[in-house]
């Protein structure tokens, strides 16, 4: 099992609606998780940090995480053409603090 | 007033040559790392050093070599090139390591060996 999986999409969603991104992780001690935008051609960008369990908002996005279930999610509302980029998940492995990575989603906003 | 700067940006050079990327903050940062992101965009960690210091080293062929000279340069050495060495390099930095510490990255060096 990997350690960090996403599904790689593209993951097409209209202008205007919520885009929810997906992500899933092994390591059932993990304490840190993390969404980092990357548009093409550009370096990662920290979108939200999560470490409780529960949701988080902050402006159009929310992350949520169930540590039980061992996913964590990103929420995007009211999704925008500049919004479309690949949403990187990242967790941080407890036995040595090592940020792993997943594949990323990519989203497609259709104006 | 870049955060974190690497140099080149793009780097076109041939299979079995030595090169070096460069990498600075000026963000007063401890710690320091190296990713590779392939043609796939995986973003995998390479090497970490904190205060000058190597803390993860991973699994890479050791034609890699890390250099920090203080604590706001780690720069990257690659001897003997191979085809399988192209991606983009990113460098980034943290205030410190440990898990709740966010990333900074830089804005990555594209290499293609030929």
């Amino acid at each position: 099992q990997k350690e960090v999986e996403q599904n790689s999409g593209p993951l097409s969603v209209p202008e205007g609606a919520i885009a929810s991104l997906n992500c899933t992780y092994s390591d059932r001690v993990s304490q840190s998780f993390f969404w980092y935008r990357q548009y093409s051609g550009k370096s990662p960008e920290l979108i939200m940090s999560i470490y409780s369990n529960g949701d988080k908002e902050d402006g159009r996005f929310t992350a949520q995480l169930n540590k039980a279930s061992q996913y964590v999610s990103l929420l995007i509302r009211d999704s925008q053409p500049s919004d479309s980029a690949t949403y990187l998940c990242a967790v941080t492995r407890r036995r040595d603090d090592k940020i792993i990575f997943g594949k990323g989603t990519r989203l497609h906003i259709l104006p | 007033d870049t955060a974190v700067s690497q140099t080149p940006k793009y780097l076109v050079t041939q299979m079995g040559n030595d090169k070096s990327i460069k990498c600075e903050q000026n963000l007063g940062h401890d710690t320091m790392y190296w990713y590779k992101q392939d043609s796939k965009k995986f973003l995998k960690i390479m090497f970490s050093y904190n205060n000058k210091e190597l803390i993860i080293n991973e699994t890479v062929p050791n034609r890699f070599s890390p250099k920090s000279p203080d604590k706001a340069h780690l720069n990257l050495h690659i001897n003997s090139l191979e085809l399988g060495d192209s991606a983009v390099y990113f460098c980034a930095s943290s205030q410190a390591t440990g898990r709740l510490e966010t990333q900074y990255f830089g804005p990555g060096t594209r290499l293609l060996v030929l």
